[in-house]
């Protein structure tokens, strides 16, 4: 059970947009920022957002990142085949002292 | 350009340790913390402990407290994971990953991955 709630899949088509959530407290999402990581399957994860809303360079502006209170979403644009992945959030938990994931939100583009 | 390289991974028994390594090239070693991310086959992901800039920081989840010790030679531009008393439940794919500050606590991201060393601990 993670202590950051995704939804398991998410799917749209391709050109289209899709949000994926991520809910969490006070201790983590609400009072430190948040990232986002995309895996494709077999590879390592990569960042795509951090401190709730900026992309490292090289980072199309397709993808968006905002944080609300105790949940933080992540928004990508013009959807393509090669999106297709497994999204995840992550950010600090100060009551476990720890980093936290996400349990992970499978992206299908139709 | 930034390269994370982990080694040391393999069968296990349960009960038994291991040490993984991870190389790091490509940046500035000493001005960024550094993390240990694992990922059982087929789950998501677990941050397993981190480590500061000058080693000053340390943390782990609860999961491996007391069983594993990360650790770090800024002249060798290496990280290290000592795992001992290894559970079948620690089998995984472990990614050594590079903060984005000095520090492994808050909010920092990992910006940079390695492509990982798998931990098989079974009889």
């Amino acid at each position: 059970q993670s202590v950051l709630t995704q939804p398991p899949s998410v799917s749209a088509a391709p050109g289209q947009k899709v949000t994926i959530s991520c809910s969490g407290s006070s201790s983590n999402i609400g009072n430190n920022y948040v990232s986002w990581y995309q895996q494709v399957p077999g590879t390592a994860p990569k960042l795509l957002i951090y401190d709730n809303n900026k992309r490292p360079s090289g980072i199309p502006d397709r993808f968006s990142g905002s944080k609300s209170g105790t949940s933080a979403t992540l928004g990508i644009t013009g959807l393509q085949t090669g999106d297709e992945a497994d999204y995840y959030c992550g950010t600090w938990d100060s009551s476990l002292s720890a980093k936290v994931f996400g349990g992970g939100t499978k992206l299908t583009v139709l | 350009e930034v390269q994370l390289v982990e080694s040391g991974g393999g069968l296990v028994q349960p009960g038994r340790s291991l040490r993984l390594s991870c190389a790091a090239s490509g940046f500035t070693f000493d001005d960024y913390a550094m993390h240990w991310v694992r990922q059982a086959p087929g789950k998501g992901l677990e941050w397993v402990s981190g480590i500061s800039w000058n080693s000053g920081n340390i943390g782990y989840a609860d999961s491996v407290k007391g069983r594993f010790t990360i650790s770090r030679d800024n002249a060798k531009n290496s990280l290290y994971l000592q795992m001992n008393s290894l559970r079948a439940e620690d089998t995984a794919l472990y990614y050594c990953a590079k903060d984005i500050g000095p520090y492994y606590y808050g909010s920092g991201s990992s910006q940079h991955w390695g492509q990982g060393t798998l931990v098989t601990v079974s009889s």
